[in-house]
């Protein structure tokens, strides 16, 4: 059982060139989601998906699209890459415990990215 | 909406003393209250949550946290720190879905250990 797993790890890219983050989870949860992680601003969400075939906007979507490929990969693309998007990106997915009523999320190793 | 403070930035404590790092929330319904860590270059790992079940929630490493409503904090406490708790830790608060629409984060406490 993986979890939930990320690639790459480490990219540079320059300004104006896109790329994809990759994300997928062995879990069978249903949701997940993308978050960013800035320095001294905590994880800020930037979209996540309820289920298979659904996407939602978070708090920072803008500059970024999503695709629900399966229930297993969510990825994030960046179609022309800012130095603003210099963040390490953390993807996660949850599982409803309905005993609870809370969704627990499960957060994968992340992606170092920097835009120069 | 909801919102999550946490008071500081920092906190350094000597190994082998009591370690508090604060956390005040705002929510306009019942929400659940995580606490997260991350170490240094690394992912997050869930400590606990509160769901409404108990206000004295228990999670790993030998930490605890109190909801109080009154006072809408969560503060997270352990009794004696060890130099493996140097982390940065996030309190964090659902939204009214119970976290399907994801979770807000404070903007995290850096926990210094002193030897």
């Amino acid at each position: 059982n993986a979890g939930v797993t990320q690639t790459p790890k480490f990219q540079v890219l320059k300004t104006g060139q896109s790329m994809t983050l990759q994300c997928a989870q062995d879990m069978n949860h249903n949701s997940m989601y993308w978050y960013r992680q800035d320095p001294g601003m905590g994880l800020r969400l930037i979209y996540y998906s309820a289920s298979e075939g659904t996407t939602d906007k978070g708090e920072v979507p803008n500059g970024y699209n999503v695709s629900r490929l399966n229930k297993r990969e969510f990825s994030l693309r960046l179609e022309s890459a800012a130095p603003s998007q210099t963040s390490v990106y953390f993807c996660a997915s949850s599982v409803f415990w309905e005993g609870q009523g809370i969704y627990e999320q499960y957060f994968g190793p992340g992606t170092r990215l920097t835009v120069t | 909406a909801q919102s999550v403070t946490q008071l500081d930035s920092h906190v350094s404590v000597s190994e082998g003393t009591p370690v508090l790092l604060r956390c005040n929330y705002s929510s306009s319904y019942s929400p659940s209250l995580f606490w997260y860590v991350q170490h240094p270059n690394k992912g997050l790992q869930l400590l606990l949550k509160y769901t409404s079940a108990a206000t004295l929630v228990k999670g790993i490493n030998g930490f605890e946290a109190e909801f109080k409503k009154s006072e809408t904090s969560f503060h997270l406490t352990k009794p004696s720190a060890h130099m493996s708790d140097a982390a940065e830790y996030f309190c964090v608060v659902s939204g009214r879905r119970g976290g399907a629409d994801g979770l807000t984060f404070g903007k995290g406490t850096h926990l210094i250990i002193q030897p």
